[in-house]
């Protein structure tokens, strides 16, 4: 079956510093990929996603890149700022996008981002 | 924007009791709604899949008695947890998919219960 796994957390970095977020996914078929982020108290943000290999999904500053080569999905950030301080969390969606509707996702086991100032 | 809003944020009630949660669609009709569980500081464990007009779709592991659902119209799906126990507190999270827009779920922000 789908399988998302994250790199274990927490992470707790500096304003300013470089972010990496680590996930790999294990899936049949071509499965879109997403990156939520969900603030302490609240529901799941869709924060990127990326339908396809090499597809690079970008928002907000943070990207993550589809590497089917390495079925990797891993998410950046240049510098990052105390409010990105969430639990991130890397997904798949199983059937295949190309322009469809997206089934149920596959979630990794979530990373939760600190930053101080 | 598309919005999917879970009602009741949060709910403490006796061992026992039965619990109603509801998640709505607000500016879109959806077909699919997906009903997840989150334990502290874990993942989301997808726990159904709500069909409107028929029977949910559970997942493996998943007491269908004990977790009702049901998807009566394109904007509401509810989640009923019935005879509630301590071991069933947890943050339940719905989703929905707008049936008219190539875009992914949109999650509702959850809600918190608590059984005494």
């Amino acid at each position: 079956g789908n399988s998302v796994t994250q790199m274990e957390g927490p992470v707790t970095l500096s304003e300013e510093a470089f972010l990496t977020i680590n996930c790999t996914y294990t899936a049949t078929g071509y499965p879109s990929l997403f990156w939520y982020v969900q603030y302490p108290g609240e529901g799941l943000q869709l924060l990127l996603k990326a339908t396809k290999a090499d597809d690079k999904g970008s928002n907000k500053g943070f990207e993550a890149t589809y590497r089917k080569e390495t079925t990797s999905f891993h998410l950046e950030k240049g510098s990052v700022q105390v409010s990105d301080s969430a639990v991130y969390f890397c997904a798949l969606s199983g059937e295949h996008a190309g322009g469809t509707s997206y089934g149920k996702l596959t979630f990794g086991q979530g990373t939760i981002l600190t930053v101080h100032p | 924007g598309a919005v999917v809003s879970q009602h009741p944020s949060r709910v403490i009630c006796k061992s026992g009791t039965s619990v109603k949660i509801e998640c709505r669609s607000l500016d879109f009709q959806a077909t699919t709604m997906f009903w997840y569980r989150q334990f502290p500081k874990k993942s989301l464990m997808l726990m159904a899949t709500s069909n409107e007009g028929s029977k949910a779709t559970y997942e493996q592991g998943v007491e269908k008695d004990k977790f009702l659902i049901n998807h009566a119209s394109l904007t509401l799906s509810t989640l009923t947890v019935t005879s509630a126990h301590p071991e069933d507190s947890s943050f339940y999270i719905c989703s929905a998919r707008d049936r008219n827009s190539n875009q992914p779920q949109h999650f509702g922000d959850g809600t918190r219960l608590s059984i005494l």
